[in-house]
């Protein structure tokens, strides 16, 4: 059975930094793309970033560019998120998903990350 | 960026009722059109990829069409357990972007 588990949201100053991670079993980690896709309180889907199964392509949305970073341990099945700079507009409940042909196949539970002084 | 609009952003439905929603990309998209379903607190569930491609496990009352910019998605008989909101995707170019959702509750 494909899981995926993320951990690290919190709360979190404006300016201040936070690692997400997602551990991934039931699969061959290391042989799909993952992507991180976040929600707003209330609002919709926003695609954030995705990795290549070796890591040599990343791909990120303009608005955090610069600013968050993915990266993946395919030794331990872990996918993780580096954010820093944070904003209030950041805050959502960011999920860890698998990819199969470019597209989400499989979703985490989710983490939420609150940006806020 | 691609941009993605949903028709209707809300409707309200019987059991049993054969629900239809529309997706429509500002450009084309070939078939790189996904079909997501979201429960209140709950993480997405993929249910469609290719416009048309049932993901594993998915019940086949789920099926999707189109190309190009204009999709569907059709659920032949409405369950109590498929009234949730629905988002579209294009995965045709970075970035990725959603429709903005179709919420399917009980009338």
């Amino acid at each position: 059975e494909v899981q995926l588990v993320e951990s690290g949201g919190g709360l979190v100053q404006p300016g201040g930094s936070l690692r997400l991670s997602c551990a991934a079993s039931g699969f061959t980690f290391s042989s799909y793309w993952m992507s991180w896709v976040r929600q707003a309180p209330g609002k919709g889907l926003e695609w954030v970033a995705n990795i290549k199964q070796d890591g040599s392509e990343k791909y990120y949305v303009d608005s955090v560019k610069g600013r968050f970073t993915i990266s993946r341990d395919n030794a331990k099945n872990s996918l993780y998120l580096q954010m820093n700079s944070l904003r209030a507009e950041d805050t959502a409940v960011y999920y860890c998903a698998r990819d199969k042909l470019w597209t989400p196949d499989y979703w985490g539970q989710g983490t939420l990350v609150t940006v806020s002084s | 960026d691609i941009q993605m609009t949903q028709s209707p952003s809300s409707l309200s439905a019987s059991v049993g009722d054969r629900v239809t929603i529309t997706c429509r990309a500002s450009q084309g998209i070939s078939n790189y059109l996904a079909w997501f379903q979201q429960k209140p607190g709950k993480a997405p569930k993929s249910l469609i990829y290719a416009a048309s491609s049932l993901q594993s496990g998915v019940p086949s009352k789920f099926s999707g069409s189109g190309s190009g910019t204009d999709f569907t998605l059709t659920i032949s008989s409405l369950q109590p357990e498929d009234f949730a909101t629905y988002y579209c995707q294009q995965y045709n170019s970075y970035p990725p972007t959603f429709g903005p959702g179709t919420k399917v509750d009980i009338k």
